[in-house]
């Protein structure tokens, strides 16, 4: 069965602190990467997503994430977070078989200290 | 996302009640889900659906049922609602598998 771990559950950086955080999925197959961010009190909105080509995807506000297929992992990483990059981040992924069910991580709460 | 509504945003009812959350969105996407959020264990799938015709269970079904009542309208049901499904409740559309999801707003939902 598909599954993803977010192995990070609460970060606490200064700002101008670089930041990691970890995804990793367990599926054979082709699969499609999304990492969403949720600001305090609102929904989900997706930062970036990788679906073929350059493994090393950019998305909004400075994130990157880097696909490693032979470690089945999509980590996330800023090089310089700012206080207003607290929220609650969370890996997906979408499995191209025949169910393409988006499976979410169980998130990582950032919390940036100015 | 405006185009992604739910209703309502917050409901307290009681454990045994029927319960219905609605969704409903205007940009055209046949594929909608739904999804429950726990502090510490992210966002589960509940069902979704591809289209009209085509409803499937996710992670977690028991306990829920939906209602694809048209393109624009996906509807989660409790049928007889317990505490451990208080959580916060988010709807979400997409056009197809290479697109993200468009989250609604959530619906927070304690049940006593």
């Amino acid at each position: 069965a598909q599954s993803v771990s977010q192995h990070n559950h609460h970060v606490i950086l200064s700002e101008a602190a670089s930041l990691e955080l970890g995804c990793n999925y367990s599926y054979g197959g082709t699969v499609n990467l999304f990492w969403y961010v949720q600001y305090p009190g609102q929904h989900l909105q997706l930062l970036l997503k990788y679906f073929s080509g350059d493994p090393l995807v950019k998305g909004i506000k400075g994130f990157e994430a880097e696909f490693i297929k032979s470690k089945f992992s999509f980590n996330l990483r800023k090089p310089s977070v700012q206080w207003s990059d607290t929220a609650e981040y969370f890996c997906a992924v979408n499995a191209m078989d025949s169910s393409y069910k988006l499976i979410f991580g169980s998130g990582t709460r950032l919390l940036v200290r100015p | 996302d405006a185009d992604v509504t739910q209703t309502p945003r917050n409901r307290i009812t009681k454990t045994g009640k029927r319960i219905m959350l609605e969704c409903s969105q205007t940009k055209g996407h046949d594929r909608m889900y739904w999804y429950r959020q726990d502090p510490g264990l992210g966002l589960r799938l509940i069902y979704y659906s591809f289209d009209v015709k085509d409803i499937n269970k996710g992670e977690i079904s028991d306990g829920y049922s939906v209602s694809r009542q048209a393109q624009a309208k996906f509807s989660l049901s409790l049928e007889s609602a317990i505490p451990n499904q208080t959580a916060l409740y988010f709807c979400a559309t997409r056009r197809d598998i290479n697109s993200p999801l468009h989250f609604g707003n959530g619906t927070r939902l304690t049940v006593t």
